[in-house]
Order: C-alpha cells, then structure tokens, then sequence
C-alpha cells in the first residue's frame, strides 16, 4: 500500500547508457514532481506535472526527458548518462491546492561509472 | 522564494523536547514556512506549515515569532526514530518548488 513508489532503488551504470527510473502514486494526487538530491544532499526541483501535461521544467538538460503517461505514473529517461548525473533522484505528488505538501517516494539512487 | 538560517546540528535525548530553530528575516508576508525531515535513506517527509500563527499536529509543534522573521519547530518527546535531517523552508502561497539547504542533523540520544 505504498503511496509513492519508485523503481529500481538502486541503478548502477555506465557512462553514455541510456537509463528510465519509474514512478508511481496511488493516492489519486494530480500533480507529480521529479527531484534530484546531490551529494551534499541539495534537494533541487527537476520537473512537474499536472494531470500529465508538464508546468515545470527546470533548466535540466535535455538528456533528461519526463513521460507521464496518465497521472498517476511520472517516469524518467536519461539518454547519455554522464559521471555528474550521480544523485538521488526522488519523485513525489501533491494533492490539489496543496503545492508545497508533498509526498515523496523512498528515491533512486543514480551512480554513473 | 526567502533564504532561511539553520544550526547543522544538535543532539536531543530521548524522551525530551527538541528544539530546533529556523531563521528567516527576508520572509515576506504571503511566504509561509514549511518543515520537513528526512530520515537516512528516506525521502523527505512533510511535517508542520504555518503562516504567522503557531501550529500544532500530531508530529510537532510550530512556533513562529510575532515579527516572523524566525521559528521552532518543537519535537514534544523525542524518540530514536525522530533522529533525521530537519529542513525549514518559506515557500509562497502558490508555491511547489521545494529546495532543500543544509538542514539541521538531529540526533536523538538514549
């Protein structure tokens, strides 16, 4: 009964591979979010979606493309992965009207070799 | 969004109340302040809000001073699994674009 979910917990590649890290929430939540955490723990915002249509984005490179295919599923590709794509990578939803309440799932954390 | 000021750490024993303070000078008056925590291989687990009056819920308590330009987060008995990261943020009204500083590492002590 997990409300956020995110798969795998742990993703180790290579430099250059192209990698998709899945998100889901069964909490009926309209908006969803991707966050990467860096090393020094900096949780910065990378995408959002409402309703499956995109209101955010980040400045993030465009080796990172979001696809939601309905709302309760945010998942994240990364075509060329490179060493400073290493983070934590978190996705979490909010209710409508609740923007700054979120719910995050457990993470992905990223090492690129 | 305003920058807010948190100690990087403090130890708390077990059982009593954790104090943890949050300054934020530049807050303006629509911003509200937002805690949260994360615990070690966790993601971050939404706490307590408030705009200018003090907030209670079943994880802690808010206390945000008349001027607002600071606030405690109270932990009324601390527990070992109370021991995280703790993060004080002002976000807007409208606001949903969390980011995450420092924080404050508490560690709660038996």
């Amino acid at each position: 009964d997990t409300a956020v979910s995110q798969t795998p917990k742990y993703l180790v590649t290579q430099m250059g591979n192209d990698k998709s890290i899945k998100c889901e929430q069964n909490l009926g939540h309209d908006t969803m979010y991707w966050y990467k955490q860096d090393s020094k723990k900096f949780l910065k915002i990378m995408f959002s979606y409402n309703n499956k249509e995109l209101i955010i984005n980040e400045t993030v490179p465009n080796r990172f493309s979001p696809k939601s295919p309905d709302k309760a599923h945010l998942n994240l590709h990364i075509n060329s992965l490179e060493l400073g794509d290493s983070a934590v990578y978190f996705c979490a939803s909010t209710p409508r009207g609740q923007g700054a309440i979120q719910y995050f799932g457990a993470g992905t954390r990223l090492s690129v070799l | 969004d305003a920058k807010t000021t948190q100690p990087p750490s403090m130890d708390c024993a077990e059982g009593r109340a954790a104090n943890l303070p949050c300054n934020h000078s530049t807050i303006s008056g629509n911003e509200y302040v937002y805690w949260y925590r994360q615990i070690h291989s966790q993601g971050p687990q939404y706490i307590i809000h408030g705009l200018k009056n003090n907030e209670t819920n079943e994880m802690a308590s808010l206390i945000i001073t008349e001027d607002r330009k600071s606030s405690t987060l109270i932990l009324p008995h601390a527990t070992l699994r109370d021991t995280a990261v703790y993060y004080c943020i002002v976000i807007g009204a409208a606001g949903n674009k969390l980011t995450f500083g420092g924080g404050t590492r508490v560690l709660v002590k038996p």
